[in-house]
């Protein structure tokens, strides 16, 4: 089992880009969350995906969006980068049946100039 | 709103020594589960331990406890005989329904 991958691990890009964060699970959960961590900050939410065909805002989507591809796939797309979303990017994932321990990828580090 | 409090940003420990990192949280539903995760200087978020709200019982994994007091939304966690490898963030952790709150993390650093 590979557990949670995100791709790319590092990434730089300029103001005004756009990106595409991958994850993938192969542990069969249904619910996959997408976070960002800035130092002080903790982790925040910014999107999840309860199950396959369903995403919700968490407490800082503005900049971004989802999509649950599949039941193994969430992707974050950044459609317009700004330097404020500069930050450690971390896909997880979660079943209620395994008592809601969330499952992390390696994380992506994103720059934005 | 639900919230989770961690009040402490930094702490060190001797090797070999005990320490306690503090989480407050706010809530208002009744079934709920707590969560301590490790962040090592890798990045990797790696579960500690985990309490189930409707257990008394505080959980416990071998050297790492925890100290769950339900009226006080209280969950800290105990780490009994430090190991260098304990150096790393913590972060308390709560999921009601399906969204995870996790609070701002205490960096601990065991000196040797």
């Amino acid at each position: 089992n590979a557990g949670v991958t995100q791709t790319p691990k590092f990434q730089v890009l300029k103001t005004g880009q756009s990106m595409t964060l991958q994850c993938a699970q192969d542990m069969n959960h249904n619910s996959m969350y997408w976070y960002r961590q800035d130092p002080g900050m903790g982790l925040r939410l910014i999107y999840y995906s309860a199950s396959e065909g369903t995403t919700d805002k968490g407490e800082v989507p503005n900049g971004y969006n989802v999509s649950r591809l599949n039941k193994r796939e969430f992707s974050l797309r950044l459609e317009s980068a700004a330097p404020s979303q500069t930050s450690v990017y971390f896909c997880a994932s979660s079943e209620v049946d395994t008592g809601n321990e969330q499952f992390f990828g390696p994380g992506t580090r994103l720059t934005v100039l | 709103a639900q919230t989770v409090t961690q009040s402490q940003p930094e702490m060190s420990v001797q090797e070999a020594e005990t320490v306690t990192l503090s989480c407050t949280y706010d809530t208002s539903e009744n079934n709920y589960y707590l969560f301590w995760y490790k962040q090592p200087p890798s990045r990797q978020m790696i579960l500690v331990i985990r309490q189930e709200a409707y257990k008394q019982q505080n959980a416990t994994e071998n050297r790492f406890s925890v100290n769950f007091q339900k009226a006080a939304k209280s969950f800290s966690l105990k780490i009994s005989d430090s190991q260098l490898g304990d150096t790393a963030m913590y972060f308390c952790a709560f999921i009601g329904t399906y969204k995870y709150i996790f609070g701002t993390g205490t960096r601990l650093k065991v000196l040797a």
